[in-house]
């Protein structure tokens, strides 16, 4: 079967880092996506994992596991405008995206 | 990227209605998908369009309820057939652009209120 884990909410302070867990099991496996969604908006692509590691890009870092099935986004130096939904989507056979519930991260003055 | 388009942007409907979606790519694209997002919840995957051939749909969905068209790399439709309120949603559709495996992005979405 298919299933993608990840926390329902989390809060944290401006300024301060904050990484956002996903484990994920799917029939077929191609990479990884991040998305962050704002209320109201369209999903917005963060970052694609292939490989293991992490993959570094300004504030946001994205880290893969394939083998564990896991990956994790890496949040720094918190902004307000960064609370937002984020959404952990394996992409599997034919390029399909499975996303998990979401991550609503509420960051706090 | 790929610059994506969606009309309408947002429409209330009667029950036992239809209505079709339109989603426009700035370039020519392989793959489309469409998605729905239901109130308070995350994506769920509706069908593949390709170009030329019949739409591939998910589990759960089927053509007769959300027929879909694909005449060109640019352009698909989605019909929302026979609505009742829960069909209700968020209606997206997604691209890979240049058929780019590492890159998918959503049009700005069809936000859909059926009474």
């Amino acid at each position: 079967g298919q299933n993608i884990d990840q926390p329902t909410e989390m809060t944290a302070t401006e300024g301060a880092i904050v990484q956002i867990n996903c484990t994920y099991q799917t029939s077929g496996f191609n990479g990884l996506f991040w998305y962050q969604q704002h209320a109201g908006e369209a999903p917005t692509f963060l970052s694609y994992n292939v490989l293991d590691g992490l993959e570094e890009k300004g504030r946001f870092s994205s880290f893969l596991s394939r083998s564990k099935g896991y990956s994790y986004l890496l949040l720094k130096e918190l902004q307000m405008k960064d609370s937002a939904s984020y959404l952990c989507a394996p992409s599997g056979g034919y390029n399909k995206l499975i996303f998990g519930a979401g991550t609503r991260l509420a960051v706090h003055p | 990227s790929a610059v994506i388009s969606q009309k309408p942007s947002r429409d209330i409907c009667q029950r036992g209605t239809s209505l079709t979606i339109q989603c426009q790519v700035d370039s020519q694209v392989t793959m489309m998908f469409w998605y729905r997002q239901q109130p308070g919840q995350s994506l769920t995957l509706i069908a593949t369009a390709n170009q030329g051939s019949e739409a591939t749909y998910e589990s759960g969905f089927v053509i007769d309820k959300f027929p879909i068209s694909r005449p060109n790399l640019t352009f698909s439709t989605l019909t929302v057939s026979n609505m009742s309120p829960e069909d209700s949603s968020i209606y997206l559709c997604s691209v890979h652009p240049s058929g780019r495996a590492d890159e998918q992005f959503f049009g700005p979405g069809t936000r859909l209120t059926v009474l």
